[in-house]
This record gives structure tokens, C-alpha cells and sequence, in this order.
């Protein structure tokens, strides 16, 4: 069935270097994705999404791509921190829900060195 | 930023108890919220989606009659956990969008429910 997936399910950067997590997606009719970090014992927190009509979009220290022609989303951190450290959920939602939904990828634990 | 708020953190109960866990959005009006379920160290898992006024939506496989869903008000959507058992134990999230389709979900801080 479609789906939404992660290439690594663990990362571990050094804290200033930039992160970048993946994720591929199979449902053809996505147009719309969403970032979200996810700290141990909490709800998932917005970090940043983006539209079919885009393939990149930045906000505060975060970038992300989207390549529709290859299914595939990014999120890059710029000068990672050790309050980055969680796991980091892509989700995305097709257009032809009328509610909506989100489909979450399987996370991608990203661990900040120190 | 929008704000929703689950309601308990954590619950401990015996088996066959009813749980009730509440989910309000605090700064907004949310016309749909979302329950999840969340297995540890998996990703969450859509229960059913909640419209303000009407019955929910519920994923196949998820029971209607063990997980009431009601959302009485714009604010506030509640799921009911019927006769608990141990395999319902899990980590339960709800989340909230504000009107219209390209409003991002905003989440709670979720549910660890225990069943003893």
C-alpha cells in the first residue's frame, strides 16, 4: 500500500555540523508534508511543511526540499544543537483525503554529539 | 503558536476499567481533531478523525465501540477507552487543525495509558 518511509533510523551528527534526514514517500498524490520532532514522553512538535507547488522552503535554521520526480522530502538543520536531538517524523497528507489525514513515516532518531 | 492540550499525561488502571482521556485546543477553534496510538519507538498510528458535530471516522481495523470518540464543541474532543485491557496499553495522541485544509495538525503531549 502507499506509504511514507525513512532511508536511516538513526543519526548521529556533531553538534555545529548540519543534519539532514530523509525520507521517501510512494503516494503519487501527496501534496502536502510536513516536518515534525518528536522529544521522548511528548506529542509530536510542527517544525516546518511545504506544498506540492514548492520544492524548497526554509524557516529558522531548518531547510526543506521536496523532488517530486523521485518521491523524496529532506530536512536539513543548519549548526545542529544538542536540543536537536529526537526523533524526527516526515508525514504527508494526499490531495484527495477530504479530511486530511496524515500518513507519518517511521522516524528518524537524529543524536547530537556534543 | 497553536496551543492543544491533552488531558491526563498518564494513566494506571485495572483491567476492564473505562479510561477517558480529554483534548482541547486552547487558541484556536479546531473543526477536525485526530487520535493517534503510538507503540514505543514506532511511528503513530491513525485511530480516527474527529469532526466537530458529527461521527467520527474511524481507521479499519480500529474498534469503534472500545474507542469512543466525541466532539461536542469546536474546543474539545474526547476518547473514551472502553473495558481497557492490557494490549490497550499505549502511548495516545490526539491533534487538532483549524479550519480549513491546508492548516497544519498541531499536536497534544499524549496519553501513556497503563492497563494493569
Amino acid at each position: 500500500g502507499e506509504s511514507v518511509g525513512l532511508h536511516l533510523p538513526t543519526l548521529s551528527v556533531q553538534e555545529g555540523d548540519n543534519s539532514i534526514i530523509n525520507c521517501a514517500y510512494s503516494n503519487s498524490a501527496s501534496d502536502y508534508f510536513i516536518w515534525y520532532k518528536q522529544e521522548s514522553g511528548k506529542g509530536p512538535q510542527f517544525i516546518i511543511d511545504i506544498r506540492s507547488n514548492m520544492d524548497k522552503r526554509q524557516g529558522q535554521r531548518v531547510t526543506v526540499l521536496l523532488n517530486k520526480t523521485v518521491k523524496h522530502l529532506s530536512l536539513q538543520i543548519a549548526a545542529t544543537q544538542p536540543g536537536d536531538s529526537a526523533v524526527y517524523f516526515c508525514a504527508e497528507s494526499p490531495m484527495d483525503t477530504g479530511r486530511r489525514a496524515l500518513t507519518f513515516g517511521s522516524g528518524t532518531r537524529l543524536q547530537v554529539q556534543p | 503558536g497553536a496551543v492543544v492540550s491533552q488531558h491526563p499525561s498518564r494513566v494506571i488502571c485495572k483491567s476492564g476499567t473505562s479510561v477517558k482521556i480529554e483534548c482541547r485546543s486552547l487558541d484556536f477553534q479546531a473543526t477536525t481533531m485526530f487520535w493517534y496510538r503510538q507503540f514505543p519507538k514506532q511511528s503513530l498510528m491513525l485511530m480516527a478523525t474527529s469532526n466537530e458535530g458529527s461521527k467520527a471516522t474511524y481507521e479499519q481495523g480500529v474498534e469503534k465501540d472500545k474507542f469512543l470518540i466525541n466532539h461536542a464543541s469546536l474546543t474539545l474532543s474526547t476518547l473514551t477507552v472502553t473495558s481497557a485491557h492490557p494490549e490497550d496499553s499505549s502511548f495516545y495522541i490526539c491533534s487538532a487543525r483549524a479550519q480549513g485544509f491546508t492548516q497544519p495538525q498541531h499536536f497534544g503531549d499524549g496519553t501513556r495509558l497503563s492497563i494493569l
